[in-house]
């Protein structure tokens, strides 16, 4: 089945303990993201990437970071979590497009609620 | 600034009555569009998306979007509701103009919950 895992789905930390958000997909896409969710402001971007060993930040890049070392992953690193980091995380991915089209849509993981106290 | 609208935080429909959601954009050239529905404790789904061309879009589940370049809008809308169609619904941009987050990414707007009653 085609499919976006992220681990864990729930997660329940303190302020300064590193932790890591694994994503996963099967699908062989190009392109990664990260987005958090939260109340009132839909999904903001976090970090991205077109391709393995290419990652860039998005709008909300600050405390977070990413790597791409391969194709299928792309995981999120919280290196010293904050309270203001609570908030549901979707990793998503597609095929990629540049400036041409076709358009693809994006897939997306089930999401991590993370709580930082 | 490149932002998506979505007016309504809830929609209150009628199982079986017509149902529309609302989304307006502003971007900087041609957008393409999309509708994605996120049901509870899971991840995001694509409804239908439109690239270009008709500007009636049919997607899943019976769900179809009217884009409308002149009032930059693209409703969601579904002629017959039903009770499982209970939901949050996003509206999603992709710019045809990138300043960041590259070409693949997505602008949302803050979503809208969906209620049908029976």
């Amino acid at each position: 089945e085609a499919q976006v895992t992220q681990n864990p789905r729930y997660l329940i930390t303190v302020t300064g303990k590193k932790l890591t958000v694994t994503c996963s997909q099967n699908m062989n896409h190009e392109y990664m993201s990260w987005y958090r969710q939260d109340p009132g402001l839909g999904l903001r971007q976090i970090y991205y990437s077109m391709n393995v060993e290419v990652t860039d930040k998005g709008d909300v890049p600050e405390g977070y970071k990413v790597s791409r070392k391969e194709k299928r992953n792309f995981p999120l690193i919280l290196e010293s979590p904050s309270p203001n980091q609570t908030s549901l995380y979707f990793c998503a991915s597609s095929l990629s497009s540049a400036v041409s089209e076709p358009i693809y849509e994006q897939y997306f993981g089930p999401g991590t609620r993370l709580t930082v106290t | 600034a490149q932002s998506v609208a979505q007016p309504e935080d809830q929609v209150n429909v009628a199982e079986g009555n017509p149902l529309t959601v609302k989304c307006t954009y502003s971007v900087s050239g041609n957008p393409y569009l999309f509708w994605y529905v996120q049901y509870p404790n899971r991840g995001l789904q694509f409804l239908l998306k439109y690239i270009t061309g008709d500007n009636l879009v049919k997607g899943s589940y019976g769900f179809e979007a009217e884009f409308n370049k002149s009032q930059t809008s693209f409703h969601l809308k579904k002629p017959s509701a039903l009770v499982s169609d209970s939901a949050l619904y996003f509206c999603a941009v992709r710019p045809a103009i990138m300043f960041s987050g590259g070409y693949n990414k997505l602008i949302f707007g803050a979503g809208t919950r969906l209620a049908v009653h029976p």
